[in-house]
């Protein structure tokens, strides 16, 4: 079936970096745009940018200047999201989730399960 | 910017149950999406492009709307439909989301 499937709980310092990453499997990899949003504990939805799995070419939330990256790896079907110099609210759920179509607006029909980052002195 | 309200609802089984989510400028092409949460799990989409219900989605969600007001409604409201709802506008980035609405069975 259709899934993404992130990579697990992360702990980091404030100032260090880290890096997640979305397995995709039971379609194209190639027709859909996959998408970063976050969650921090109690609070709502945050996007934070999206990638086009053909050209690789980035669209990013304009509240992370120079702080986040995207990838892919086309042969793995995989995805992924890159933050530098963390901050203590940098903290929460990262998901990455799919693109329902082949545009880059398009609603979100596949969540992966989360990844939980721990930002922490 | 996109305003959800009211930031809580209670419900009795059986009922109607309406949130609405209103754009501070007209969204493109009325690409709106809902999406339900429950505690602990990952959002789930109800409805894109204003009125299309996903995959699976039974038909007592509905979307309505255009321009900068949309609305979900929820008809014959089941214990189950309790969680958070959130609409997301996808039409011009930056991607938004609402601030949430908690419907409480």
């Amino acid at each position: 079936q259709v899934q993404l499937v992130q990579s697990g709980s992360e702990l980091r310092q404030p100032g260090a970096s880290v890096r997640l990453s979305c397995k995709a499997s039971g379609y194209n990899f190639h027709s859909h745009y996959i998408n970063w949003v976050r969650q921090a504990r109690g609070q709502g939805l945050e996007w934070l940018g999206t990638i086009n799995p053909n050209d690789g070419s980035i669209d990013f939330a304009p509240t992370f200047p120079g702080r986040i990256s995207m990838t892919r790896d086309t042969s793995t079907t995989t995805a992924f999201l890159a933050l530098y110099s963390l901050r203590l609210e940098d903290t929460g759920v990262y998901y990455c989730v799919r693109g329902r179509g082949g545009s880059d607006s398009e609603a979100y029909d596949v969540w992966g399960q989360g990844t939980e980052v721990t930002v922490s002195s | 910017v996109l305003t959800q309200s009211p930031g809580t609802l209670s419900v009795s089984p059986g009922e109607r149950a309406s949130l609405s989510c209103r754009a501070s400028q007209s969204v493109f092409r009325n690409y709106v999406a809902w999406y339900q949460q429950k505690t602990g799990q990952a959002p789930r989409l109800l409805i894109y492009d204003a009125s299309n219900r996903a995959t699976g989605i039974p038909d007592r969600f509905s979307g309505t709307g255009s321009g900068t007001d949309f609305t979900l409604t929820i008809s014959g409201l089941e214990t189950e439909d309790g969680g958070m709802y959130y609409c997301q506008q996808y039409g011009r980035s930056p991607v938004t989301f609402g601030g949430g609405t908690k419907v409480q069975i």
